[in-house]
């Protein structure tokens, strides 16, 4: 089945220590999302990519990096996390900006 | 500002009753519209997207959209207990801020009592 995938699930991290999420979709989509979200909050948009297009919401801390090395994978790199990023991240695709956007299920990050 | 509206609940219902959630969003030139299904710890899952006004039906679920009104709903018919979660609703605004930029309302939490 067509579908996205988020490795790990669940990183534990502690303060300040450098994490990496993986993100990979078999839809063959051009864009993907990377979303934060926190309890009983809605999902906050951090950047996303059309292609290798990048483009970072303006209020996205700089902390937070994003790659893109093909189609299929997208990486989000948290270089120092604080207490404050604790928080399940959810990545998205859709075919074009328009479209539906399909979530994979998500990595509970926790920041120790 | 872009925005998106709905009451948090939570909206309880009983069990085979209709449960209705409702939307209103600020963009007025907004083209989709998307109702997602959160479970506590999970990811939004896709219930329906709609494009164009009137109603749009798959299974239990029909979807409303009146853009004169800026206003979309979601009926779930035949409630169940496992259709208790979180239900966002979702809207791409045509103009202003990042292209394919979701913006979510704060979600309806439904409570379908047995």
């Amino acid at each position: 089945d067509a579908m996205v995938i988020q490795n790990p699930r669940y990183q534990v991290t502690q303060f300040g220590k450098p994490v990496t999420l993986s993100c990979s979709q078999t839809l063959n989509h051009n864009v993907m999302y990377w979303y934060q979200q926190k309890s009983s909050q809605a999902p906050k948009l951090l950047f996303h990519y059309y292609d290798k297009d990048f483009n970072n919401e303006a209020d996205t801390p700089d902390n937070f990096q994003s790659r893109r090395p093909n189609t299929s994978f997208c990486f989000l790199d948290i270089r120092s996390p604080g207490l404050g990023d604790a928080a399940m991240y959810l990545c998205a695709t859709s075919r074009e900006f328009t479209d539906t956007q399909y979530f994979g299920p998500g990595t509970r990050l926790t920041v120790l | 500002q872009k925005e998106v509206e709905q009451n948090s609940g939570p909206l309880s219902v009983p069990e085979g009753a209709i449960a209705s959630l409702n939307c209103t969003y600020s963009d007025r030139g907004s083209q989709s519209f998307f109702w997602y299904r959160q479970y506590s710890g999970k990811s939004p899952e896709l219930i329906m997207s709609i494009y164009s006004n009137g109603d749009k039906e798959d299974g239990r679920f029909t979807a409303q959209l009146n853009k004169a009104s800026q206003y979309v709903s979601l009926l779930i018919r035949d409630s169940q207990p496992s259709d208790s979660a979180t239900y966002l609703c979702a809207v791409i605004p045509l103009s202003g801020g990042s292209q394919g930029n979701l913006i979510f309302g704060k979600g309806t939490k439904l409570s379908v009592k047995p």
